[in-house]
């Protein structure tokens, strides 16, 4: 199993361009996310989707959209890159949740954007 | 507003000493915490968990400790090893129905082990 892959693993934007970062998952997770991490900063919550065609905001959504159409597949989308969007993008599966209501996250090495 | 605190940016400790990473959370809800490990270049990997019908949980060298009145809780690593250098994130969930295994991350606190 590849496990969570994300491309490109870098990128670099002017502002006001668009683009899509791609996340694959191969382990049948029903769960996705997408988190930006800031200097100095932890994980925020940008999108979930908990199957395909049903997606939900999380802590920071604006400037992004998202889709998923298949169970392995949960692209972000830029619409206007600012230079508030440049992070560290990180896209994450997991599992329906166990008999604890919770259960891990599996990560993907991550997206460094840059925006200018 | 950030409702896990990694109040500590950084720690350094000798090789083959214990390392104690706090974690602060102020959320009653959370009742299920993860440490993730993460190294440069790469994605969090998962380390250990505690659920808060517990106090205590222990993995190998790895022990996490949950003080639920203080809504705090501490990874400690015995011994510790220049291998375990990373940067060790916090993360709590509150297992409600419906909300998608949802995670708060902590900012982090970065170890380094020296040898």
């Amino acid at each position: 199993n590849a496990g969570v892959t994300q491309t490109p693993k870098f990128r670099i934007l002017k502002i006001g361009q668009s683009m899509t970062l791609q996340c694959t998952q191969d382990m049948n997770h029903n769960y996705m996310y997408w988190y930006r991490q800031d200097p100095g900063m932890g994980l925020k919550l940008i999108y979930y989707s908990v199957g395909a065609g049903i997606t939900d905001k999380g802590e920071v959504p604006n400037g992004y959209n998202v889709s998923r159409s298949t169970t392995e597949d949960f692209p972000l989308r830029l619409e206007l890159a600012a230079p508030s969007q440049t992070s560290v993008y990180f896209c994450a599966s997991s599992p329906l949740p166990g008999l604890a209501g919770v259960d891990e996250q599996f990560f993907g090495p991550g997206t460094r954007l840059t925006v200018l | 507003d950030q409702q896990v605190k990694q109040n500590s940016p950084s720690l350094s400790v000798q090789e083959g000493r214990i390392s104690i990473l706090n974690c602060d959370y102020t959320n009653s809800m959370f009742d299920y915490f993860l440490w993730y490990k993460k190294y440069p270049a790469e994605g969090p990997t998962f380390l250990i968990s505690i659920s808060s019908i517990k106090d205590k949980n222990e993995d190998g060298r790895f022990t996490v400790f949950l003080n639920k009145s203080a809504k705090h809780l501490s990874l400690h690593i015995v011994p510790s090893q220049p291998g375990d250098s990373a940067v060790y994130f916090c993360a709590a969930s509150a297992s409600l129905p419906n909300t998608g295994n949802q995670f708060y991350f902590g900012t982090g606190t970065s170890l380094t082990v020296i040898p």
